[in-house]
């Protein structure tokens, strides 16, 4: 069965670093997501993408965030400058349609240090 | 503004009792909800959608929009229930793809 993958599992970066965080849906969806979850709290939405462009962005996407779907295969989440409190689980979602299940990635740990 | 609540953090039955993971929303629209399950060490998955009104793995949700609550019930648990279970809605299809609001989670813990 096709999965959603995510590269790396864990990411260890210094404040003020860039990280770009790596998703490879699935082959046939056409709908792209990012969410994060900080520890002990809830699964928050980060951006939607559709058609490459951004359907959708909550407040937490600011500047410093961007997303691309550089090839027909990943979908990349890039955080320009991190700082302490980006750190947490971020998870990658696909979707055939927009209002189909979301599949969700492993996800990526980072931490900001 | 949209919001699940899951009142409890942490559940704990007995293996064969029946068990119930609240659920609660605020949303002024028709929404609609999900649950989403995550074992150990696995990825979020999709356990089950009010549309599809399916028993998946022995549980069940009714969608209640009286009481704005989506509540997971099965009747006997078993020990592979153990996970950690997610509320989640999204909004009226605008033509668009429909980001999921999430609760905080329930982790349920069945014991032999």
């Amino acid at each position: 069965e096709p999965e959603v993958t995510q590269t790396p599992s864990h990411q260890v970066t210094q404040m003020g670093q860039e990280v770009i965080l790596r998703c490879v849906p699935i082959s046939n969806h056409l709908y792209f997501y990012w969410y994060r979850q900080i520890l002990g709290q809830k699964v928050e939405f980060l951006v939607s993408f559709y058609n490459n462009e951004i359907s959708e962005k909550s407040e937490i996407f600011d500047d410093q965030f961007s997303v691309e779907r550089p090839d027909g295969s990943n979908f990349t989440l890039k955080i320009r400058s991190t700082k302490l409190e980006d750190s947490a689980m971020y998870f990658c979602a696909s979707s055939f349609r927009g209002q189909d299940e979301q599949y969700f990635g492993p996800g990526t740990r980072l931490t900001v240090t | 503004a949209q919001r699940v609540t899951q009142p409890e953090k942490l559940l704990s039955v007995f293996k064969g009792a029946p068990v119930e993971l609240k659920c609660n929303y605020s949303y002024s629209g028709s929404p609609e909800l999900f649950w989403y399950v995550q074992y150990s060490r696995q990825r979020l998955q999709l356990l089950l959608r009010h549309i599809s009104r399916e028993s998946i793995k022995g549980f069940t949700a009714d969608l209640n929009k009286g009481e704005t609550s989506f509540h997971l019930k099965k009747p006997f648990a078993q020990e592979e229930d153990s996970a950690m279970y997610y509320c989640a809605l999204s909004m009226e299809p605008q033509g668009g793809s429909e980001k999921l609001v999430f609760g905080k989670g329930t982790k349920l813990t069945v014991n032999p």
